[in-house]
């Protein structure tokens, strides 16, 4: 399976820039997704295939790379978006997901 | 409004069945694969069972094949999941989701509030 590895923290202040990686053991292209999860809620779709912004999400969100290495970008930050963050893969089978870097504000 | 609300979850004994049961609004469900994902306390997501728009194809990953059945009724607009000979290890919250594509999910779009289901003794 495509293991997706994540930082398990980050802590920035509002109103600062934030990027998030996620490292893949092998190539996925360009089909790499990023979530948001808020404490007892469900997952939301931020960001679909590496680059494009899900529909109603703010533009202050936004993804890059390709092959084995992405990141999430939040510029900048504000204190909703403390969270934790979740890249998934659907190039290889099964779809995997990362283990999630939990966002925290100072 | 795309509304997914599951139901069925619970706590089940080791070796146990359950059945979660997902219902579907505000889109087209026949047209849309759909997917289960659970995520264990405190951890994260892993993908569960995958089914084609028609129940024909069904795609599951190796720690469950074999023991969940993914299933749907499209006159119904709802989504099953069948778990049997239930393990510890399969305690999670377990959530229906679906893409905002018209094929095999790539990602997903639309995420339920998601059930509870507990393996203990």
């Amino acid at each position: 399976d495509t293991v997706l590895t994540q930082s398990p923290a980050l802590a920035v202040s509002p109103g600062e820039r934030v990027s998030i990686s996620c490292r893949a053991s092998e190539g996925v292209n360009s089909y790499m997704h990023w979530y948001q999860q808020k404490p007892g809620q469900q997952p939301k779709l931020l960001i679909y295939k590496a680059s494009n912004l899900a529909s109603g999400v703010p533009a202050r969100f936004s993804g890059s790379g390709s092959g084995t290495d992405f990141t999430l970008t939040i510029d900048p930050v504000e204190a909703d978006d403390t969270a934790t963050y979740f890249c998934q893969q659907s190039w290889n089978d099964p779809r995997t997901f990362g283990g999630g870097t939990k966002l925290e504000l100072k | 409004e795309v509304q997914l609300v599951e139901s069925g979850g619970g706590l089940v004994q080791p070796g146990r069945s359950l059945k979660l049961s997902c219902a579907a609004s505000g889109f087209t469900f026949s047209n849309y694969y759909m997917a289960w994902v659970r995520q264990a306390p405190k951890k994260g997501l892993e993908w569960v069972a995958t089914i084609s728009t028609s129940g024909s194809r069904t795609y599951y990953p190796d720690s469950v094949k074999g023991r969940f059945t993914i299933s749907r009724d499209n006159a119904k607009s709802s989504l099953y999941l069948q778990m049997n000979s239930l393990k510890s290890e399969d305690t999670a919250t377990y959530y229906c989701a679906s893409s905002n594509e018209q094929l095999y999910p790539n990602w997903f779009a639309y995420w339920g509030q998601g059930t509870l289901v507990t393996v203990s003794s």
